[in-house]
């Protein structure tokens, strides 16, 4: 079975511009979370989604968003780019059938995309 | 809200050795699960080893076994037998079992470097 892929792998934008990302989720999972890393904050939890609905996100501006279509791919986007923004985002899928039952479901992550913004 | 705590920056040592990373996490809650990740120069992110609060017995998995002392809040994990190809950042990660109303991915703590020697 295929792991969760990212595309790209690879972006650099400037300052003020916008981005979008994507996550190929393992088949037949369907509940997808984002992680930005950076140097500075380490990993921080973006936004989880699970059946194409937002279930929970994390403390960002409302610059950061994300959205889940129905075969479980999912987007993040990132508007009105910052410096600040450079950072590995990374992906990462669910089999989770329940959300009440989240934790119980191991998240299984993907490679990343390094977004490095000038 | 949770916090990690991983006291340890960077840790060395000799192969076939072992090794303990040590991690602290607060928390009012009485049940949650804590997490080891690894993750190699690829960046991508890999679960070691899990731990349900509510269990007392240690998990363990191959040469990773973890000491969880759940009054302490602590979580340390132990690598036996030391190999080259456990160097590395160990991430302790916390998750809570409640879902939904606000950030409800997995807490990460900022990391420790592992180092092999040869």
């Amino acid at each position: 079975k295929a792991g969760v892929t990212q595309t790209p792998r690879y972006l650099i934008k400037t300052r003020g511009q916008q981005v979008t990302l994507s996550c190929s989720p393992i088949s037949g999972h369907r509940s997808v979370s984002w992680y930005q890393q950076t140097p500075g904050q380490g990993l921080q939890f973006l936004f989880e989604y699970f059946s194409e609905t937002q279930r929970n996100k994390g403390n960002f501006p409302g610059r950061f968003s994300g959205r889940q279509f129905s075969n479980s791919r999912s987007e993040m986007n990132v508007s009105t780019l910052e410096l600040g923004d450079s950072a590995l985002y990374l992906c990462a899928s669910s089999s989770m059938k329940d959300p009440g039952l989240a934790v119980h479901y191991e998240q299984y992550f993907g490679p990343g995309t390094r977004l490095t913004v000038t | 809200a949770q916090t990690v705590t991983q006291s340890q920056p960077e840790m060395s040592v000799q192969e076939a050795e072992t090794v303990t990373l040590s991690c602290t996490y607060d928390t009012s809650e009485s049940d949650y699960y804590l997490f080891w990740y690894k993750q190699p120069p690829s960046r991508q992110m890999i679960l070691v080893i899990r731990q349900e609060a509510y269990k007392q017995q240690n998990a363990t998995e191959n040469r990773f076994s973890v000491n969880f002392q759940k009054a302490a809040k602590s979580f340390s994990l132990k690598i036996s037998d030391s190999q080259l190809g456990d160097a590395a950042m160990y991430f302790c990660a916390y998750r809570s079992p409640f879902s939904g109303g606000g950030a409800d991915g997995l807490t990460f703590g900022k990391g420790t470097h592992l180092i092999i020697q040869p």
